[in-house]
């Protein structure tokens, strides 16, 4: 079966630092890939997606960035970081291809910028 | 532009209460509609999938419907334990990407 992992499950950052959150999947090869933000009592917001290694595309323009250095991994970066970055963020995955079949989250990571 | 609408934004019941939750959508070419389930603090859960006007799917007491316009997830004789956000999100036919709901969040008392 598949699982998907993120860390660290909870974080608070001072305004300016570097950020740097991981998610990795098993159980599955070559899957989409997905980071979402939400902010409290809302919905989720898609900021980037990935359909293999080194593909990423961006839905959100803002000092965020992803990689996807493995098959299976999936980054969220930021060299320094605004108070409008703390939220909850949200990776998944969904089977390889274009159709859009359903998607798996993770357990979140909660991030406080402060 | 996509959007999905989700009301109400939140539903007190009580213990055995039935109720519907209401998703509406406008996107081009529906390529599928999730129903998923997110407790405080944690991931969305998946639900539900659905793919076609008239199409129905059924879990414990979650049944979810379809039509051309909207979806419904109704839940009958719910429990304290059905408490949640329950979100909605649309699939276009033109890309692997969700728009999702606002959710709707649900709290069932004993």
């Amino acid at each position: 079966s598949q699982t998907i992992h993120q860390w660290p499950a909870t974080l608070v950052q001072p305004v300016g630092s570097p950020l740097s959150l991981e998610c990795t999947v098993e159980g599955t090869s070559n899957p989409n890939l997905y980071w979402y933000r939400q902010a409290a009592g809302r919905g989720l917001q898609l900021l980037f997606y990935s359909v293999g290694i080194g593909q990423i595309s961006s839905e959100v323009p803002q000092n965020l960035s992803a990689s996807r250095p493995q098959d299976r991994q999936f980054i969220l970066s930021s060299k320094k970081l605004l108070l409008s970055d703390s939220g909850f963020y949200l990776c998944a995955w969904s089977p390889p291809g274009l159709a859009a079949g359903t998607q798996y989250f993770g357990p979140g990571t909660r991030l406080l910028v402060l | 532009e996509d959007q999905v609408t989700q009301s109400p934004e939140a539903l007190r019941l009580q213990e055995g209460e039935s109720s519907s939750l209401n998703c509406s959508y406008t996107v081009s070419g529906l390529r599928g509609l999730f129903w998923y389930r997110q407790d405080p603090g944690k991931g969305p859960e998946f639900l539900f999938t659905l793919y076609s006007a008239g199409e129905e799917k059924e879990k414990e007491r979650l049944k979810a419907t379809l039509t051309k316009k909207e979806s419904f997830l109704h839940i009958t004789a719910p429990k304290p334990e059905d408490s949640a956000t329950y979100l909605c999100a649309a699939n276009e036919a033109a890309g692997n990407k969700l728009t999702f709901g606002g959710g709707t969040r649900v709290l069932v008392k004993p």
